[in-house]
């Protein structure tokens, strides 16, 4: 089974310009959730989305934004992009059911270097 | 406010030995306490999780304690190896289908032959 897929892997922007990441989870699993993980902050919840509806925000800037689509698939969209937005982007994927309980999943993350 | 803390930053343990890092959380209301291991270059995977109803789980050389009334909990890796060297992390999420984790800050494990 495919685990969770991040594209793109890498990628350079500009101050001031605005990136979009995709996520695809694991087959069957519907709740998606994104982290920002940085050498300072260490990994930092960003939203959660289930069923294509946004479930849980973490504290960061209304610059972050996400969105999930009816086959799960999920993006997230940064705008106006800062020095600080520089960091490693995870996606995670889990089954939600009874069984699995909280059990999530990560990709293996896309790397967002600001410059 | 850090709701999960982890010690030690860094630990260096000798082939063989015993590594153990250690977590302490503020917020009663997390019931779920999964580690992770992360590989340079890689995003964390799952190595072991606990809830509150049992005080230990051990999964191969893995080990996980849980002092509830301390809210403390702890890994324990047994006979590390040098393949065990990377950064691992502990968290917490709250209530049943919580996919929201709460991550420490991450313990860098060397285990040097």
């Amino acid at each position: 089974k495919a685990g969770v897929t991040q594209t793109p892997r890498y990628l350079i922007k500009t101050r001031g310009q605005q990136v979009t990441l995709s996520c695809s989870p694991i087959s069957g699993h519907r709740s998606v959730s994104w982290y920002q993980q940085t050498p300072g902050q260490g990994l930092q919840f960003l939203f959660e989305y289930f069923s294509e509806t946004q479930r849980n925000k973490g504290n960061f800037p209304g610059r972050f934004s996400g969105r999930q689509f009816s086959n799960s698939r999920s993006e997230m969209n940064v705008s106006t992009l800062e020095l600080g937005d520089s960091a490693l982007y995870l996606c995670a994927s889990s089954l939600v059911d009874r069984i699995s309980g909280n059990t999530i999943y990560f990709g293996e993350g896309s790397w967002l270097t600001v410059v | 406010q850090q709701q999960v803390k982890q010690s030690p930053q860094s630990l260096i343990v000798q082939k063989g030995g015993i590594s153990i890092i250690n977590c302490a959380y503020e917020n009663t209301a997390f019931d779920y306490f999964p580690w992770y291991q992360q590989f340079p270059g890689k995003g964390p995977a799952l190595l072991i999780a606990i809830r509150p109803d049992v005080s230990e789980k051990k999964e191969g050389r893995f080990t996980i304690s849980f002092n509830k009334s301390a809210k403390q909990f702890s890994l324990h890796i047994m006979d590390s190896q040098p393949g065990d060297s990377a950064t691992y992390f502990c968290a917490a999420s709250r209530g049943a289908g919580s996919y929201q984790l709460t991550f420490g800050k991450g313990t860098k494990l060397s285990v040097i032959p």
